[in-house]
């Protein structure tokens, strides 16, 4: 299957600054990557879906000034976590669309904000 | 809407066991659906899939038949083995929702020696 690579795979920040997240289509070119929220022991909370070239489309609940979103190549997105606060600690999985609607993941980024 | 339903777990069974997870599915289209697996620390993997009814899925011993006719798509396994110990999630996509995928809540296997 396809590669999906992210970085970092963990990061620390304090409270009120910012962190970016990668995501790496290795293999193929992604139109289309999704960005997932994961809590301990829970599913997967889809937050937003990133086309190349265009502005992400959030859902509902989603803050889209809070999540910033850029996908700027077929090969690479980014999730950037402005102004972080402790409620905003998670693990976050980027995945790439594959032509059947099968997602490839990335192995997720726990972000803690102390 | 479309919605995934899976049995809650955790699952615990024993080395060899026949395993089976349910899971039942709504859909307002004509969706793809998956199964995922989350192995400890380790982000998803896809296990398996099927595009339309009838479709048999397969890999690695696992297997899952797309039902139309009772909205089903049940994993299942002839012989488990502790490696196999993860979090199992199905899934659907659908063409006419952008591929967005809807996950089930996940179903955690147990599989002692």
């Amino acid at each position: 299957g396809a590669v999906v690579s992210q970085h970092p795979s963990w990061v620390i920040c304090k409270s009120g600054t910012s962190v970016k997240i990668e995501c790496r289509s290795l293999d193929f070119q992604a139109t289309t990557m999704f960005w997932y929220r994961q809590f301990p022991k829970q599913s997967l909370m889809l937050m937003a879906t990133s086309n190349e070239g265009s502005k992400a489309t959030y859902e509902q609940g989603v803050e889209k000034d809070k999540f910033l979103i850029n996908h700027a190549s077929l090969t690479l997105s980014t999730l950037t976590v402005t102004s972080a606060h402790p409620e905003d600690s998670s693990f976050y999985i980027c995945s790439a669309g594959g032509a059947s609607g099968e997602q490839y993941f990335g192995p997720g980024t726990r972000l803690t904000v102390t | 809407g479309n919605s995934v339903t899976q049995m809650e777990g955790p699952v615990t069974l024993s080395e060899e066991a026949f395993l089976t997870i349910n899971c039942t599915y709504t859909a307002t289209g004509y969706p793809s659906l998956f199964w995922y697996v989350q192995y400890p620390g380790e982000g998803l993997q896809l296990l398996l899939k099927a595009t339309k009814a009838d479709d048999k899925g397969s890999n690695k011993g696992f297997e899952a038949t797309y039902r139309k006719e009772t909205t089903s798509f049940h994993l299942e396994k002839g012989s488990v083995q502790v490696s196999d110990s993860a979090v199992y999630f199905c899934a659907l996509s659908d063409p006419g929702w952008g591929f967005k995928t809807i996950f089930g809540a996940g179903t955690r296997l147990f599989v002692k020696a």
